[in-house]
């Protein structure tokens, strides 16, 4: 069964950092890209960030690109995101997903629980 | 504002069938590239209920469908039940380095 568990969420103040941390098990890791979607409170769904299954090819939305950075290890099967600069506006809910495919275009089909960052003074 | 647009609800009643579009640009659904659907219930993560345009993964009714034609998508739930209350959002590419798109989400009320 593919599970995927996001940790390290928080309450964090304005200039802050925070590295967040997806746990994946149940299928070939190394085989899959993978992403960071965020959900603002009683907003709607924003793609974060993407990885590819090597790590060699990193992608992020421009609202955060220069202030996060994605990785991946591999061999603990784990995904991170590692958040500098927090805005106020960066408050939500961070989901780490599965792409399904090999094209960039695919879905992402398995989902995690998601982890609550709240940044405020 | 987001660069899929979505209608921010739709509302019908038990058996009734209801469409959410997904309106796209050149850009992204124009440009060739496949639209998925998610269903987001009430306090927890999305699923994914459409991927590449029409296909349901395992598990999904069949009253579920997806279709996608030139700059748009549409999603189509027939024989509408309560437990179809939830948020829907379409999603897809984007190959003027905007990366992974989603709609704004489309709340459906059973009535």
């Amino acid at each position: 069964e593919v599970q995927l568990l996001e940790s390290g969420g928080g309450l964090v103040q304005p200039g802050g950092s925070l590295r967040l941390s997806c746990a994946a098990s149940g299928f070939s890791f190394r085989n899959y890209a993978m992403m960071w979607v965020r959900q603002a409170p009683g907003k709607g769904l924003e793609w974060v960030s993407g990885i590819s299954g090597s790590g060699d090819s990193t992608y992020y939305a421009d609202s955060v690109k220069g202030r996060f950075t994605i990785s991946r290890g591999n061999s603990k099967n784990t995904m991170s995101l590692q958040m500098n600069s927090l805005r106020a506006e960066d408050t939500a809910i961070y989901y780490c997903a599965r792409r399904e495919g090999v094209i960039k275009s695919s879905a992402m089909d398995y989902w995690g629980q998601g982890t609550l960052v709240t940044v405020s003074s | 504002q987001s660069v899929l647009t979505q209608p921010p609800s739709v509302s019908g009643a038990p058996g009734q069938r209801v469409t959410i579009s997904c309106t796209g640009s050149s850009s992204n659904i124009g440009a060739g590239y496949d639209v998925h659907w998610y269903q987001q219930l009430p306090g927890t993560a999305p699923k994914l209920l459409i991927y590449d345009n029409k296909n349901r993964p395992s598990g999904v009714p069949d009253r579920f469908s997806g279709s996608k034609s030139g700059t748009s998508a549409s999603l189509a739930i027939t024989g509408l039940q309560a437990e179809d209350e939830a948020d829907y959002y379409c999603q897809s590419y984007g190959s003027n380095l905007s990366g992974w798109v989603f709609g704004g989400g489309t709340k459906l009320t059973v009535l």
